[in-house]
């Protein structure tokens, strides 16, 4: 079937600390995936995509590369901000479909 | 407005009540999707509409949750004989067209609750 996997939050970083959110992914076909972000009291944003093997989706400085030998699509950041902190879920969009799947999301908190 | 518009944005009824819930998405957008996400976990696929036709009810959890759309824009998702288990956001989305490709844009969702 279809579906993602991602690392169990919470996470709790110091500001300028590096980040990695991990994110692993079983699918059919040939998957998009997307990173999308949930700030304190607003709706899903997304964050950054990446529709083929060996892209790279980048925003905000944050990045994430599409891993197909590892059916990885894990997110990080060199340098966190207070600002960074919202819950982050990996999803999966799959060739045939037009759901997507979710992962549970996690939750990143930055202390300054 | 510019982004998919929810509404209500709270709702809190008592169990056995029907509900209706309402979403305005991008204009433009031929796809709509609603989700819902409870407490602790992912977000759960409700129904998709691609313009008026809803090719695809998978989601639905039971009979007593039906879905909507009209004139291509406006959907109403509608839970009737609400049951405790109902309580959750349900968010709404819309994508330009049909495909893994395309990023879906979400509204801030309507947190239900049933007491």
């Amino acid at each position: 079937g279809n579906s993602v996997t991602q690392m169990e939050g919470p996470v709790t970083l110091s500001e300028e600390a590096f980040l990695t959110i991990n994110c692993t992914y079983t699918a059919t076909g040939y998957p998009s995936l997307f990173w999308y972000v949930q700030y304190p009291g607003e709706g899903l944003q997304l964050l950054l995509k990446a529709t083929k093997a060996d892209d790279k989706g980048s925003n905000k400085g944050f990045e994430a590369t599409y891993r197909k030998e590892t059916t990885s699509f894990h997110l990080e950041k060199g340098s966190v901000q207070v600002s960074d902190s919202a819950v982050y879920f990996c999803a999966l969009g799959r060739t045939g479909a037009n759901n997507l799947f979710f992962g549970t999301g996690t939750r990143l908190t930055v202390i300054p | 407005g510019a982004g998919v518009s929810q509404s209500p944005s709270n709702k809190v009824t008592e169990k056995g009540k029907d509900v209706e819930l309402r979403c305005d998405p991008i204009s433009g957008h031929t796809a709509l999707y609603w989700y819902r996400q409870s407490l602790g976990q992912g977000l759960e696929f409700l129904i998709y509409f691609q313009g008026n036709s809803a090719p695809d009810k998978s989601g639905l959890p039971s009979d007593r949750f039906s879905a909507e759309r009209t004139g291509g824009s406006v959907s109403t998702l509608t839970i009737q004989r609400t049951q405790q288990e109902d309580s959750a956001v349900y968010l709404c989305a819309s994508s330009l067209g049909t495909g893994n490709m395309q990023p879906q844009h979400f509204g801030d969702g309507t947190r239900l609750s049933i007491l």
